[in-house]
């Protein structure tokens, strides 16, 4: 089973559409989990954390199920900037709590905004 | 912005070549990572130093050799590469008291005939 998994999609939404991406984790030890994004041809970046009570930034929402080991990003109102590759990343750590920032990476969900 | 640079951008190689990649970083940070990102697979991260000392080795073949000279500096250097070592070498950096937080440089997409 893969540490990270992510539907590869690719999703093509039209312009003002609601899209969700949902990711899994293996690592039932991991304490931090992230959305990245990485444009084509492009270095990923940081989009946004992931808490457990659910956070928000904008047009953004992720949402972490522990108990499920499940992670989501729901994005409202797609604009055509917003086509990119998603990444689920997931910070593991070892029996002794110690990560090293040994972030896992799922392979990325394609989304593809169109007019 | 440029808080991470890499150089080359692009580099063909042959298998029996040497040759370095070279990243810096202008944000302060004091560790540095590298990840090899193929096509249609996850990133992998290969090597990671914090405070100047290799933390980490994501059981990387000696091929790949990294070097850390100062907190602001990563070289990954190369020898005698495979063409499945092709692929896009991203370095990053963050502080180290905060390694989930890394910011990565536009990468070395690199080529092995």
């Amino acid at each position: 089973r893969k540490e990270v998994e992510q539907d590869p999609g690719p999703f093509n939404v039209p312009e003002g559409a609601t899209v969700a991406f949902n990711c899994t984790y293996s690592n039932s030890a991991s304490q931090s989990f992230f959305w990245y994004r990485q444009d084509c041809r492009k270095e990923p970046k940081l989009l946004m954390s992931v808490y457990s009570s659910g956070n928000e930034d904008g047009r953004f929402t992720a949402q972490l199920n522990r108990a499920s080991q499940y992670i989501s990003l729901l994005i409202r109102d797609s604009k055509l900037s917003d086509s990119a590759t998603y990444l689920c990343v997931v910070n593991p750590r070892d029996a002794g709590g110690t990560s090293y920032g040994k972030l896992t990476f799922g392979q990325g969900t394609i989304l593809t905004v169109h007019p | 912005e440029t808080g991470v640079t890499q150089t080359p951008r692009h580099l063909v190689m042959g298998m029996t070549n040497k040759k370095s990649l070279k990243c810096e970083q202008h944000l302060g940070h004091n560790a540095m990572y590298w990840y090899k990102q193929s096509a249609k697979k996850p990133l992998e991260l290969m090597f990671v130093y914090s405070l100047e000392e290799r933390v980490e080795n994501n059981s990387v073949p000696s091929r790949f050799s990294p070097e850390c000279p100062n907190s602001s500096h990563l070289f990954l250097h190369l020898h005698t590469l495979q063409p499945e070592d092709s692929a896009l070498y991203l370095c990053a950096s963050s502080q180290e008291n905060l390694p989930e937080t890394q910011y990565f440089g536009p990468g070395t997409r690199l080529l092995v005939l």
